[in-house]
């Protein structure tokens, strides 16, 4: 069973402030990261999927780092806005139809 | 564009009862089909997966089971559900999703009584 591990659980942060949070995977076998954004009563939706060492993307406020030999990825929000609360999801590739999903981020930003 | 359609949306089902949850994609041919699956506290958990009608990968031993009938169609089944089946279930599609991401549906909440 691989363990794909977000940090922290849950946060609630202030409008206007940058907040960043953390996925831990496995080192080994990597094939690509992805991140999910899950809003409330919609479908979890994709962010970034990220699959070479030291890639960044970026999306409007929000960006995603990688780092495969040491097995995490950080996704950051800048300015956060209350239409940033949503749960983020990291999901790990180890390789042809092989995905696991951590458990999410539970972000809430307070107006 | 593609879509994805799930239903039903939420399900409140007693113990030993039949379950069938349906999901159509449009726009795509042949994509790759999943059924996720979320219970209280957990991360998402992989069900089953096809690659082509009648070509079912199943990930976890459990009481379910699912069928591709046509191209865009995916059914996730039970004859008789127990309580551990409560959870929150995805439909999900993707070309080759290990690379490029999945596209997710609506989701069904089931609640089994």
């Amino acid at each position: 069973i691989l363990n794909v591990e977000q940090s922290p659980q849950s946060l609630h942060v202030q409008e206007g402030d940058s907040t960043n949070f953390t996925c831990s995977f496995p080192s080994s076998n990597f094939y690509a990261l992805h991140w999910y954004r899950w809003e409330t009563a919609k479908s979890p939706e994709a962010l970034f999927v990220m699959t070479l060492n030291g890639d960044e993307k970026k999306k409007g406020r929000i960006s995603a780092t990688l780092n495969t030999k040491e097995g995490y990825s950080y996704l950051y929000i800048k300015g956060s806005q209350p239409e940033d609360s949503a749960t983020y999801l990291c999901a790990f590739s180890g390789g042809y139809q092989k995905v696991t999903f951590g458990t999410g981020t539970k972000l809430q930003v307070i107006p | 564009s593609q879509t994805i359609h799930q239903w039903p949306a939420t399900l409140v089902q007693p113990v030993g009862s039949p379950l069938s949850l349906e999901c159509t994609v449009e726009g795509t041919s042949n994509p790759n089909l999943y059924w996720y699956r979320q219970a209280a506290g957990r991360g998402l958990q992989l069900l089953f997966y096809s690659i082509g009608i009648d070509q079912i990968s199943s990930e976890v031993p459990q009481n379910l089971s699912a069928s591709r009938p046509q191209d865009r169609q995916f059914i996730l089944s039970s004859k008789k559900l127990l309580l551990s089946d409560s959870g929150f279930y995805l439909c999900a599609w993707g070309t080759s999703p290990y690379n490029y991401g999945y596209t997710f549906g609506s989701g069904t909440r089931l609640t089994v009584v």
